[in-house]
């Protein structure tokens, strides 16, 4: 089935060690969007690629990086985590001028 | 900001019950969508609306909207133990910029 994954499922890392998550879809969907939502909270958008068009939110911490080398994969790297990072991170993936978005089932990030 | 704010942030009733979230929103929309999110698990679209509807079925689900009080409303009827899961509105602005901006949430459980 066309699904998006991501992977882990959960991470461990250490304060200020460099943690890369990952995430593929098989949808062939022009349009992916990194989430992050912090416990009981609404998912936060950090960033979406519009095929390889980067749109960075104004708010998102420049400790957090994304890259996009294909259309089926994308990367958010987190240089240098905090404990306030600490979240889960929710990959998602939608056609061109759709609207409905597909979501993977997360990444659960700690920060020790 | 764009963000929803849902209202009630969390909701019991029993089996077979109805179950009804509401959803405000700030600025003009293209539409406005409800998804569905398992404890610890990614979103999972359930039904969209546009800004020119102003209801939709689907299945046991119901989405009113209106645009004068920028507001909408999601009503789930005969409720099931299996409904037990938090429920986010998220609305797409009509800026053309394809982003979801989503609520704060409301969550639901279902006594058996």
């Amino acid at each position: 089935d066309a699904m998006v994954i991501q992977n882990p499922r959960y991470q461990v890392t250490q304060f200020g060690k460099p943690v890369t998550l990952s995430c593929s879809q098989t949808l062939n969907h022009n349009v992916m969007y990194w989430y992050q939502q912090k416990s009981s909270q609404a998912p936060k958008l950090l960033f979406h690629y519009y095929d390889k068009d980067f749109n960075n939110e104004a708010d998102t911490p420049d400790n957090f990086q994304s890259r996009r080398p294909n259309t089926s994969f994308c990367f958010l790297d987190i240089r240098s985590p905090g404990l306030g990072d600490a979240a889960m991170y929710l990959c998602a993936t939608s056609t061109l001028g759709g609207e409905k978005l597909f979501f993977g089932s997360g990444t659960q990030l700690s920060v020790l | 900001s764009q963000q929803g704010e849902e209202d009630p942030q969390a909701l019991s009733i029993q089996e077979g019950e109805n179950a009804t979230m509401n959803c405000s929103y700030k600025t003009s929309i293209n539409n406005l969508q409800w998804y569905r999110q398992n404890s610890g698990r990614g979103l999972v679209h359930l039904i969209l609306i546009r800004s020119n509807e102003r209801e939709k079925h689907s299945g046991r689900l119901r989405v009113t909207l209106d645009t004068s009080k920028k507001s909408s409303s999601l009503l789930i009827t005969a409720s099931r133990a299996a409904d037990t899961a938090s429920y986010f509105c998220a609305t797409e602005n009509d800026f053309g910029n394809e982003k979801l901006t989503f609520g704060t949430g409301t969550r639901l459980t279902i006594i058996p």
